[in-house]
């Protein structure tokens, strides 16, 4: 079983449509949880880390849910500009590493 | 601040070849790694290293070694480069658990 799980998509969504995307992590002793994006053959970015509380920046909305062991991105309004893959990560204290999921693609067409 | 720089960007070495790619930072992070990244897969940590003095095998570092040369510093090694490992190379480094800054990559490939 892996570590992270996506759904790889692609999402393909118009301009100004709202799209959200989950993360499944299975180790319960994860303990920081990030969202990247990645464009064609660039490297990761960081988007925004998550919250237990869940924290928004702009039109994104990142959220954390322990019990369930899953990480979620919304994307409000979508621009032609979000067009990327999106990388869900969680960090093991113990182990002082991150896992990462397979990422999911988003297209925004006009 | 130039961050995470890696080299090469592009090599192409033949089966039985051997090769070292090269990473380093200038953010004085503890924390640096190595992951490959092919279609589909994600992200895979190969190596890393959480403090000066110190490495760890991560997911898949069969064929790869790894030294951490000084806290700005971390290679990798390719002792017998194989078809499989022709790959998308990243070097990232991070304060433990924080954020995780990237190089730009290495593209290789091992006919």
């Amino acid at each position: 079983r892996k570590e992270v799980e996506q759904d790889p998509g692609p999402f393909n969504v118009p301009e100004g449509a709202t799209v959200a995307f989950n993360c499944t992590y299975s180790n319960s002793a994860s303990q920081s949880f990030f969202w990247y994006r990645q464009d064609c053959r660039k490297e990761p970015k960081l988007l925004m880390s998550v919250y237990s509380s869940g924290n928004e920046d702009g039109r994104f909305t990142a959220q954390l849910n322990r019990a369930s062991q899953y990480i979620s991105l919304l994307i409000r309004d979508s621009k032609l500009s979000d067009s990327a893959t999106y990388l869900c990560a969680v960090g093991l204290y113990n182990f002082n590493k991150f896992y990462f999921g397979s990422g999911t693609k988003l297209n925004v067409k006009p | 601040n130039a961050g995470v720089t890696q080299t090469p960007k592009f090599q192409v070495l033949k089966t039985g070849q051997s090769m070292t790619l090269q990473c380093a930072q200038d953010m004085n992070h503890n924390s640096m790694y190595w992951y490959r990244q092919d279609p589909g897969m994600g992200l895979r940590l190969i190596y890393y290293s959480a403090s000066e003095g110190t490495t760890d095998k991560g997911e898949v570092p069969n064929g790869y070694n790894v030294s951490r040369l000084n806290k700005r510093e971390f290679s990798l090694r390719l002792e017998s480069a194989a078809p499989s490992q022709t790959s998308v190379y990243f070097c990232a480094s991070s304060e433990r658990l924080n954020e995780q800054f990237f190089g730009p990559g290495t593209r290789l490939t091992v006919l």
